[in-house]
């Protein structure tokens, strides 16, 4: 079974500048999930798609990121314009049940 | 606030001896609780998790204990490999389809 696909895996781009992270789930899981894992600590979740549809993004800064799955398939994050405050791994993971399976992430530097 | 805490940033084990890794929650809603394990440059894998209903769940070398009065839960693996180094994530919800916490981690260090 492939598991859950991302890219790109490292980005480096400057404050202010705009990046796009992409997910592919695990085919036949409803639920995707993207979550920010800043240096020593653990994964916070930005947002959470059931199909297409958003069950929670409370925590997502809807000033500078959005995320959209179209088809209930893959989905994008995006950030625009980034901050020094958004270095972090990028982690993708998706459901059938509770257990979640994640991807390998994206490690993006804001300089 | 930190919701789900371990608060021992790293632990270092001898080979073949027991890994005892803690975690403590402050949320008493919180009925499902889960380990995850991490290498570097990878993400998360879900290790072991266990209901509020019961006190301890194993599987092979992994048992996690729950303690729902201390509101402490701790994962024990018998006996220790190389292999497990690696960061141990600890994460609790409010049921089994609610949006799962996690604590920030303790890296295991597993001496030969």
């Amino acid at each position: 079974e492939a598991g859950v696909a991302q890219s790109p895996r490292y980005k480096i781009i400057e404050k202010r500048q705009s990046v796009a992270f992409w997910c592919n789930p695990i085919s036949g899981h409803a639920t995707l999930y993207w979550y920010q894992q800043i240096l020593g600590q653990g994964p916070k979740l930005l947002i959470q798609f059931q199909n297409n549809g958003v069950v929670d993004d409370s925590q997502l800064p809807k000033d500078r990121f959005s995320a959209e799955r179209l088809k209930g398939v893959d989905s994008t994050l995006k950030i625009q314009p980034a901050k020094l405050e958004d270095s972090a791994v990028y982690l993708c993971a998706s459901s059938p049940t509770l257990e979640q399976y994640f991807g390998p992430g994206t490690r993006l530097t804001v300089t | 606030d930190q919701q789900v805490k371990q608060n021992s940033p790293s632990l270092s084990v001898q080979e073949g001896r027991i890994s005892i890794l803690n975690c403590d929650y402050t949320n008493s809603m919180f009925d499902y609780f889960l380990w995850y394990k991490k290498y570097p440059a990878e993400g998360p894998t879900f290790l072991i998790s266990i209901s509020s209903i019961k006190d301890k769940n194993e599987d092979g070398r992994f048992t996690v204990f729950l303690n729902k009065s201390a509101k402490h839960l701790s994962l024990h693996i018998v006996p220790s490999q190389p292999g497990d180094s690696a960061v141990y994530f600890c994460a609790a919800s409010q049921n089994r389809d609610d949006k799962i916490i996690f604590g920030k981690g303790t890296r295991l260090h597993i001496l030969p």
